[in-house]
């Protein structure tokens, strides 16, 4: 069973930086490019980075260029967010998800909640 | 970029059939076969229930189906049940090579 766990989350100022990870199991984790997207509170989901299998390719939206940094442990199974200089719009559940075909996700983790707030 | 405009709801009674557009541009929805479609219920997930415009996963009802055409894209839901009640998003990959998510349709049944 396909399997993405997410963590990491929490309350965080203005300025501020957290670590996102995503665990996954039930899959070849090297063998699909993965994605995080993220909710903010009432709104739709909004795309926010990918990261290839081999990690050789990388994009991101343009409103977290310079500040977040997408990684991955291809041995670990594990998906990373770096996230730097945050912003209270950055305010959102942020989930992983996994690519079936060109920006189509079809597994989610259930998602972990950063608050950035003074 | 901005989101892909979809109406902010549409209604049916159960049974009946249902159809949300998604417009974008040329630089998205119009360029490529990459036309996501996405179920959430509250407090959940997002769901996958369109790929590639008009393909099913595996365990996704018939009654969804998908269309495209030029720079807008369809979701329809035939069979109207209670439980498509929820909200529905498109996606589509994009020609900087980013994703890019739809304003969002509140399906209520009536």
């Amino acid at each position: 069973e396909v399997q993405l766990v997410e963590s990491g989350g929490g309350v965080v100022k203005p300025g501020g930086s957290l670590r996102l990870s995503c665990a996954a199991s039930g899959f070849i984790f090297t063998g699909f490019s993965m994605h995080w997207v993220r909710q903010a509170p009432g709104r739709g989901p909004e795309w926010v980075s990918w990261i290839s299998g081999s990690t050789t390719s990388i994009y991101y939206t343009d409103s977290v260029k310079g500040r977040f940094t997408i990684s991955r442990d291809n041995a670990q199974n594990s998906l990373y967010l770096q996230m730097d200089s945050l912003r209270a719009d950055d305010t959102a559940v942020y989930y992983c998800a996994r690519d079936l075909s060109a920006y189509s996700y079809d597994y989610w983790g259930r998602g972990t909640l950063v608050t950035v707030s003074s | 970029q901005s989101a892909l405009t979809q109406p902010a709801s549409v209604s049916g009674s159960p049974g009946q059939s249902i159809a949300i557009s998604c417009t974008g541009t040329s630089s998205d929805v119009g360029a490529y076969n990459y036309v996501s479609w996405y179920q959430q219920h509250p407090g959940k997930a997002p769901k996958l229930i369109i790929y590639d415009v008009s393909n099913r996963p595996s365990g996704v009802s018939s009654r969804f189906s998908g269309s495209k055409s030029g720079n807008t894209a369809s979701l329809s839901i035939s069979g109207l049940q209670a439980e498509d009640e929820a909200d529905y998003y498109c996606s589509s990959y994009t020609t900087s090579s980013t994703g890019l998510f739809g304003t969002g349709t509140k399906v209520t049944v009536l």
